[in-house]
């Protein structure tokens, strides 16, 4: 399975929106709704965001939210934080054969 | 409330072999998947894969199979990964995380380092 594709970085200020994309194929993220997002802050473990597409897990600010448009998922984070940058990794499941999972290459994001 | 507790940082030379383990608690370690992901120094997670302590069934990534072990003690409620044989290419963070649903990763371990070094 070939790496999702997300852009190495995005960037916004304080308050303002911005939206991280992740291309797949119709193999993984357009073949099922199994895409989730994770954050990760230098030296740390990833932290779950989002769940299939659009599912927050308890503890999760609703300026986290997740959609899905064919083999594209996005990730938008509202609002913006001085403590939301971070790396955030989309992740898609792959289907049954080895239960395989595939990860997104990562996108930097920066709070101005 | 949920844990995973991984083992600590090792340094270890070409050729030497390693497990390291993940221990889980707060939860029925059984009943749940457990995965591995690693992340290289700088880059970003990839998938290794996954074993269900409950019945010790485990699947591998295509990248790592046959590069690794992953196995599971259900009764200290503990995950392993190993390796027969080291190359610098293992050097990496590892990291166990519990899988709830088709893919949700939803509790992590703080990590393994693993350092390969002649």
């Amino acid at each position: 399975q070939s790496a999702l594709t997300q852009p190495p970085s995005a960037s916004g200020s304080p308050g303002q929106s911005v939206t991280i994309s992740c291309t797949g194929t119709s193999s993984d993220v357009g073949g099922y709704n199994y895409v989730s997002w994770y954050q990760q802050h230098p030296g740390k473990a990833p932290k779950l965001m989002i769940y299939e597409v659009s599912k927050r897990p308890s503890g999760v600010p609703d300026r986290f939210s997740g959609s899905k448009s064919g083999n594209t998922a996005s990730l938008t984070v509202s609002g913006l934080q001085a403590e939301d940058e971070a790396d955030y990794y989309c992740s898609s499941y792959a289907g049954s054969n080895n239960f395989d999972v595939v990860f997104g290459g990562g996108t930097k994001l920066t709070v101005l | 409330e949920v844990q995973l507790v991984q083992s600590g940082a090792e340094v270890k030379k070409p050729g030497e072999s390693l497990k390291i383990s993940c221990k889980g608690s707060g939860y029925s370690f059984t009943s749940y998947w457990i995965g591995w992901v690693r992340q290289m120094p700088g880059k970003g997670l990839e998938w290794m894969g996954i074993i269900y302590p409950g019945d010790s069934d485990t699947r591998y990534s295509p990248s790592f199979q046959g590069q690794v072990t992953i196995s599971a003690d259900k009764s200290i409620s503990t995950a392993y990964l190993q390796w027969s044989s080291l190359k610098a290419s293992d050097t990496a963070m590892y990291y166990c995380a519990r899988r709830n649903g088709y893919n949700n990763l939803d509790y992590w371990g703080q990590g393994t380092l693993v350092t390969v070094s002649s």
